[in-house]
C-alpha cells in the first residue's frame, strides 16, 4: 500500500534551518509529483510546495519562496524540503502529500506529518 | 493567487440531516481541478472528492461533490457521528489554495 513517512521536524530557533524528509514506498515513486503541505497550530492547510516527478516542474507558496528549497531522490525514493531563515510563522506540522501524473493534482494519499517549532 | 472562501465557518446539525458546505472562488476555477478533504482532529486530511463530483474510491456514497466556476459545493446527505471533522476545499488548478475550513458538529 502507498505510505509517506516525513521526518526531520523538531526545535529550531528563529533564524535557523531544518531540512525535512519523506520516504515513500508503495507506489511508482518517480512518476509522481509531490507536495508538502503544512499545517499551523489550530489553523487551516497552506500549501507550500510541489516537485514534479522528473524534478523539472517545481513551485514554492509566496510566503516560503526564496527561503525553502524542494528536492527529490528518486533513486531513494525520497523528498526533501530546505527550509532556511525560519521564522515563527513557519511553526506548523508538515505533511508530504502525494499529488497526480505529469499534473501537480488533488492529494489523495499523505503522510501523518512531522512538526516544526520555531521558538527561541 | 485564487483564495477560496468557504461558508459556513461552522455548522452543528444532528445525525441523518443533510449537511450543504460551500466554497465560493475569487475567479473561475475548472471543475476538473476542484476536491474537498475531511480532516479529523490529529489526522492527515483525507481526499474525498476530485475533479468537483468524482469521489474517492472507498469514501460512502452519503458524500458528493458539484459545482462549477466559482460556486463549489459538498453535501453530506444521512449525517453519521463520524463525519464530525473540519472539511476544505481545494484549487489545484493554479499552484495550490486551501479554503479556510469548514467545522462540522454532529450532535
Amino acid at each position: 500500500q502507498v505510505q509517506l513517512v516525513e521526518s526531520g521536524g523538531g526545535l529550531v530557533k528563529p533564524g535557523g534551518s531544518l531540512r525535512l524528509s519523506c520516504a515513500g514506498s508503495g507506489f511508482a515513486f518517480s512518476d509522481y509529483y509531490l507536495s508538502w503541505i503544512r499545517q499551523a497550530p489550530g489553523k487551516g492547510l497552506e500549501w507550500v510546495s510541489y516537485i514534479s516527478g522528473s524534478s523539472t516542474d517545481t513551485n514554492y507558496a509566496d510566503s516560503v519562496k526564496g527561503r525553502f528549497t524542494i528536492s527529490r531522490d528518486n533513486a531513494k525514493r525520497s523528498l526533501h524540503l530546505q527550509m532556511n531563515s525560519l521564522g515563527a510563522e513557519d511553526t506548523a506540522v508538515y505533511y508530504c502529500a502525494r499529488g497526480g501524473t505529469g499534473i501537480p493534482g488533488s492529494q489523495r494519499y499523505w503522510g501523518q506529518g512531522t512538526l516544526v517549532t520555531v521558538s527561541s | 493567487e485564487i483564495v477560496l472562501t468557504q461558508s459556513p465557518g461552522t455548522l452543528s446539525l444532528s445525525p441523518g440531516e443533510r449537511a450543504t458546505l460551500s466554497c465560493r472562488a475569487s475567479q473561475s476555477v475548472s471543475s476538473t481541478y476542484f476536491a474537498w478533504y475531511q480532516q479529523k482532529p490529529g489526522q492527515a486530511p483525507r481526499l474525498l472528492i476530485y475533479a468537483a463530483s468524482d469521489r474517492v474510491s472507498g469514501i460512502p456514497d452519503r458524500f458528493s461533490g458539484s459545482g462549477s466556476g466559482t460556486d463549489f459545493t459538498l453535501t453530506i446527505s444521512r449525517l453519521e457521528p463520524e463525519d464530525s471533522a473540519v472539511y476544505y476545499c481545494q484549487q489545484y488548478g493554479s499552484s495550490y489554495t486551501f479554503g479556510q475550513g469548514t467545522k462540522l458538529d454532529i450532535k
